[in-house]
């Protein structure tokens, strides 16, 4: 079975601060991990995924197995930052579990 | 490409009624997949399918029933609606777009506000 855990429900920050939001996941297989986000009265999308390495408005999220972990961090939060963020995996026979999210709450 | 669509964008139904949800993708995806979103849980997989002619269950199939007849569309079927089916509904589609390679991305519609009374 495979399950993504994100511990908390909503994480408020200062504008400027660094953000954290944590995934957990459990998995047998090796696993593809994604993090999608919601602003408000819009689609999910994409926001980035952990094998093309890549850093996307400012976010980065790194694969740790050991600890089975893909945490989102963003150095420096932005008041548009603001939205729900999901952390999904890709399993086997391409089903796709996503997380209970996380809404990010940047203060001004 | 219109991307994904869903229709309709609300609906309230009474208990019992039956309706279904439609989703339509004109990318070529073989990948698609029904949502809902209740506050607290997050997006929870209801069915999904691999391309036509096969469906696989989700975490909560209970009361859904999907079929995929063709490639662009997988229409969710509520059988007899319940106060418990009362949520978003979100449709997604990922795999292999035409003339590109493959992509995992997950493309979502707008989603269905469904409200059972």
């Amino acid at each position: 079975a495979q399950r993504v855990t994100q511990p908390e429900k909503l994480l408020s920050v200062f504008k400027g601060a660094p953000v954290e939001l944590k995934c957990n996941y459990s998995y047998s297989g090796s696993p593809e991990l994604f993090w999608y986000v919601q602003y408000s009265r819009q689609r999910l999308q994409l926001l980035l995924r952990h094998i093309s390495r890549e850093s996307i408005k400012g976010f980065t999220a790194d694969l740790n197995k050991g600890e089975t972990s893909f945490h989102l961090k963003k150095p420096f939060a932005q008041e548009e930052d603001s939205a729900m963020y999901y952390c999904a995996l890709r399993g086997g026979y391409q089903k796709v579990t996503f997380g209970t999210g996380t809404k990010l709450q940047v203060i001004p | 490409n219109a991307g994904v669509t869903q229709t309709p964008k609300f609906q309230v139904l009474k208990t019992g009624q039956s309706m279904t949800l439609q989703c339509a993708q004109d990318m070529n995806h073989e990948y698609m997949s029904w949502y809902r979103q209740d506050p607290g849980m997050g997006l929870r997989l209801i069915h999904y399918s691999v391309g036509a002619g096969i469906t696989d269950q989700g975490e909560v199939p209970n009361g859904y029933n999907v079929s995929r007849s063709t490639t662009e569309d997988f229409p969710l079927r509520l059988l007899s609606a319940a106060p418990s089916q009362t949520s978003v509904y979100f449709c997604a589609s990922s795999g292999l777009t035409s003339g590109a390679s493959y992509t995992d991305t997950q493309y979502f519609g707008p989603g269905t506000r469904l409200t059972v009374l």
